[in-house]
């Protein structure tokens, strides 16, 4: 089992839709949440951080955390062409502050 | 307010020559960490240094790499006899200081071919 799993899609939404990811992690004790966006041949950029289970809103994005499930999701609503990107989810273990990363999910926003 | 800064951005390096990159963390941060992306696979950690102090090389192979991040000067990692596995994108991150809550901001990357 991987230790930070998405689903690689694509994820092909239209524009202004919502488009949804999803992410699963395995280690119960991990704290620190982050969803970055990385476009073709660029660095990763960081969208949301989430430590507390809920939501948390910036803008268009939508962070939600489920420690008792671990899982969290990213929703990015009124989708634009520009987000299409591939999202990395990445967590913080108990232990230490590397970051482990999932695969990623492509996102491909249609107009 | 520059952020992180990597060079080179491109390298090109035959089979058993030296690859050295360089990362100068955001201003204020003194905290580094390198990630290594191949080609069509995600991004995993390799080490994280302090100034002057390596705190976590859990990531790094045994052999052929090491990292450095001196009390002046950017960090470097080093890959010393390049064979062509090691060919991908070498990210740097720094943060303000080393809590898991910290966010960590990501250089443009040094892209290593080797032939």
């Amino acid at each position: 089992q991987k230790e930070v799993e998405q689903n690689s899609g694509p994820l092909s939404v239209p524009e202004g839709a919502i488009a949804s990811l999803n992410c699963t992690y395995s280690d119960r004790g991990s704290q620190s949440f982050f969803w970055y966006r990385q476009y073709s041949g660029k660095s990763p950029e960081l969208i949301m951080s989430i430590y507390s289970n809920g939501d948390k809103e910036d803008g268009r994005f939508t962070a939600q955390l489920n420690k008792a499930s671990q899982y969290v999701s990213l929703l990015i609503r009124d989708s634009q062409p520009s987000d299409s990107a591939t999202y990395l989810c990445a967590v913080i273990k108990a232990a230490g502050n590397k970051l482990t990363f999932g695969g990623g999910t492509r996102v491909l926003v249609k107009p | 307010n520059a952020g992180v800064m990597q060079n080179p951005r491109h390298l090109v390096r035959r089979r058993g020559q030296e690859a050295r990159l360089r990362c100068s963390p955001m201003k204020g941060h003194s905290h580094v960490y390198w990630y290594r992306q191949l080609p069509e696979e995600g991004l995993k950690f390799m080490v994280y240094l302090q100034k002057e102090n390596i705190i976590d090389e859990s990531g790094m192979p045994k052999e052929r790499f090491s990292a450095e991040f001196p009390k002046e000067g950017p960090s470097i990692l080093r890959i010393q006899q390049v064979v062509r596995g090691d060919s991908a994108a070498y990210f740097c991150a720094s943060s303000r200081e080393g809590r898991s809550t910290d966010t960590q901001y990501f250089g443009p990357g040094t892209r290593l071919t080797v032939l």
